[in-house]
Parts: C-alpha cells; sequence; structure tokens
C-alpha cells in the first residue's frame, strides 16, 4: 500500500486557518489530490499537485514535498460551510490510493 | 443530466439476491472506477476501466462482478453478497493520460447497499 496518514479529527473556529497534513510512503506517483466530502455525500475535488510547491485556488491551498513524503491543505477564512472530511489521494497509473480522511469541525 | 450519475440511490437486498449498480459519466472522460467506502475506513478501489478495458481488479471477491459496455457506462453486478459489503458504493470518472488536460476524479452521488 501507500501507507497515507491523516489526522483522525481536528476542530477550527470560524474565520480561522486550519492545516491538515498528509504524509505516504511511496517510491512514486504522479500526483497528489484533495477532496471535500460532506456527510452523506460523494466526494468532490479541490486541488492537487504534480510538481512541489504550493497551489492556489481561492480559500484552498494545497502544499507537497516529494522529498519529505508530505503534503498539506490550507483552509483560510474558514466557514460553517467548511466542516466535512477532507481525503488525500495519490495517484498513480489508473490508481488513486486515498487515506482514511480528516474530519474537520468548524465552530463559530 | 450532467456529471455522473449512479442508480439506484438506495439499495436493500437479501444474501441469494441478484441486483446490478449502475453509473452513467457525461463528461466525455475515458476511464471509470468503482469505490467501495465503509465507515471509518478509506476509500477502497475496486475496479479500474480505460478505454473500456479493464485494468485494475482490486483483489474482489467474485460475488461483484463490472461491466463496461462503452466508455460512458458502467455497471457493478452483485450476487450472494454477505452483511459485510454493506457500505456506499460510489462510482467516479476522470480523463486519463496521455489524453492531456486535469485528470481529478469525479464521484457520482453513490448507492447505500445494505445487505440483509
Amino acid at each position: 500500500g501507500q501507507n497515507i496518514d491523516q489526522p483522525t479529527e481536528m476542530t477550527a473556529t470560524e474565520g480561522a486557518i486550519v492545516q491538515i497534513n498528509c504524509t505516504y510512503q511511496t517510491s512514486g506517483f504522479n500526483g497528489l489530490f484533495w477532496y471535500q466530502q460532506h456527510a452523506g455525500e460523494a466526494p468532490t475535488f479541490l486541488s492537487y499537485n504534480v510538481l512541489d510547491g504550493l497551489e492556489e485556488k481561492g480559500r484552498f491551498s494545497s502544499f507537497l514535498s516529494r522529498s519529505k513524503g508530505y503534503s498539506y491543505l490550507l483552509l483560510k477564512e474558514l466557514q460553517m460551510k467548511d466542516s466535512a472530511s477532507y481525503l488525500c489521494a495519490l495517484y498513480n497509473f489508473n490508481k488513486f490510493y486515498f487515506g482514511s480522511g480528516t474530519k474537520l469541525n468548524v465552530k463559530p | 443530466e450532467t456529471g455522473v450519475t449512479q442508480t439506484p440511490r438506495h439499495l436493500v437486498m437479501g444474501m441469494t439476491n441478484k441486483k446490478s449498480l449502475k453509473c452513467e459519466q457525461h463528461l466525455g472522460h475515458n476511464a471509470m472506477y468503482w469505490y467501495k467506502q465503509s465507515a471509518k475506513k478509506p476509500l477502497e478501489l475496486m475496479f479500474v476501466y480505460s478505454l473500456e478495458e479493464r485494468v485494475e481488479n482490486n483483489s474482489v471477491p467474485s460475488r461483484f462482478s463490472p461491466e463496461c459496455p462503452n466508455s460512458s457506462h458502467l455497471f457493478l453486478h452483485l450476487h450472494t453478497l454477505q452483511p459485510e459489503d454493506s457500505a456506499l458504493y460510489l462510482c467516479a470518472s476522470s480523463q486519463d493520460p496521455p489524453s492531456g488536460g486535469p485528470y481529478e476524479q469525479y464521484f457520482g452521488p453513490g448507492t447505500r447497499l445494505t445487505v440483509t
């Protein structure tokens, strides 16, 4: 497997910034993806990284360091609707390997 | 219809039944996937079809049988399932390289399956 590790649950306050980490152990992959999944709904694509560095998409940014086996998703200006699970996934030749997800609770 | 659709949305079946799940994508993608999502577990990849050929069968029991008649449709045929097969079954599609473009997966809403 890819041994993808994410914290199980996090809590943050509305308006704040939160960083969700993802570590992995694999020799190679084509890209790293982040998905959001609200309870009872399908995952939706947020961001992906192919090269090392930061990719910014509005309030969401994702960072990748291949040498450190590490990625994070940064959520700014948190809103209540951001309460969801966040899934980290590695893509390698037709296959996606998902982590267990991090459940984010946003409180007022 | 847009995106990825799945039917039925909910299914309750006995262990001796035979049923099929259907997935249709309206995105012009060339790859389709079946995933199983159980409570508190990662999404488990079951099958991958690329250009209508199965390229991955992730050690899935033979009681699950996929079918991909064309690039827009994907089926999962179910027979003699076990209670532990109760889960959310998600279909997804993507545009694989080397066709180019972003290749993130687009998921359908899922079928909530309960085996009694």
